[in-house]
């Protein structure tokens, strides 16, 4: 079946600091990717997306690359801010069959952001 | 656009009572409606996948007459906890997925917390 893993947190950085959260999955197919991001006490908001092998999906400067042949989808981001700290979870969504549309998350790692 | 609410937000009940939480999906139709759960510091499991006017299809381990799981519209599903018990507490999230120019993305709810006491 399918398979998400995200490096363990909780992950503590300092404002401006570079940030990577290594996600690997398993799964049949060409699955699409995902890294959702959740701030305490609410629901889950999408922070970027690929569909295909070698897609990069960015936004609010985080960004992350599909990658087929280490089946990765690392999330990135150059300087974080205090604002970025939250929870977040890489997830795939299966291509077809009887599992189409199903997204199987990762663990979540904790992001804290010091001033 | 394709904002999913959740009500309510907190809802606090006794032991054997039932709970029921609402999902909507208020500028889009929801073909399919997905309820997770969520515990402190982990994961969200799928308890079930609703599509409208169809039965719920349950993930295995999930008891269907106890998350009873409505979905009578495109734009509302509802779970209801039967004879609700303390191990019912957690986090309840949905999400809504339709097409409609919106691809199949889930886009998720805010949440309710069930507290049982």
């Amino acid at each position: 079946g399918n398979s998400v893993t995200q490096m363990e947190g909780p992950v503590t950085l300092s404002e401006e600091a570079f940030l990577t959260i290594n996600c690997t999955y398993t799964a049949t197919g060409y699955p699409s990717l995902f890294w959702y991001v959740q701030y305490p006490g609410e629901g889950l908001q999408l922070l970027l997306k690929a569909t295909k092998a070698d897609d990069k999906g960015s936004n609010k400067g985080f960004e992350a690359t599909y990658r087929k042949e280490t089946t990765s989808f690392h999330l990135e981001k150059g300087s974080v801010q205090v604002s970025d700290s939250a929870v977040y979870f890489c997830a795939l969504r299966s291509a077809g069959g009887t599992s189409y549309g199903k997204l199987t998350f990762g663990q979540g790692t904790i992001l804290t952001v010091h001033p | 656009g394709a904002v999913v609410s959740q009500h309510p937000s907190r809802v606090i009940c006794k032991s054997g009572t039932s709970v029921k939480i609402e999902c909507r999906s208020l500028d889009f139709q929801a073909t399919t409606m997905f309820w997770y759960r969520q515990f402190p510091k982990q994961s969200l499991m799928l308890m079930a996948t609703s599509n409208e006017g169809s039965k719920a299809t349950y993930e295995q381990g999930v008891e269907k007459d106890k998350f009873l799981i409505n979905h009578a519209s495109l734009t509302l599903s509802t779970l209801t906890v039967t004879s609700a018990h303390p191990e019912d507490s957690s986090f309840y999230i949905c999400s809504a997925a339709g097409l409609a120019g919106i691809g199949y993305e889930q886009y998720f709810g805010p949440g309710t917390r069930l507290t049982v006491t």
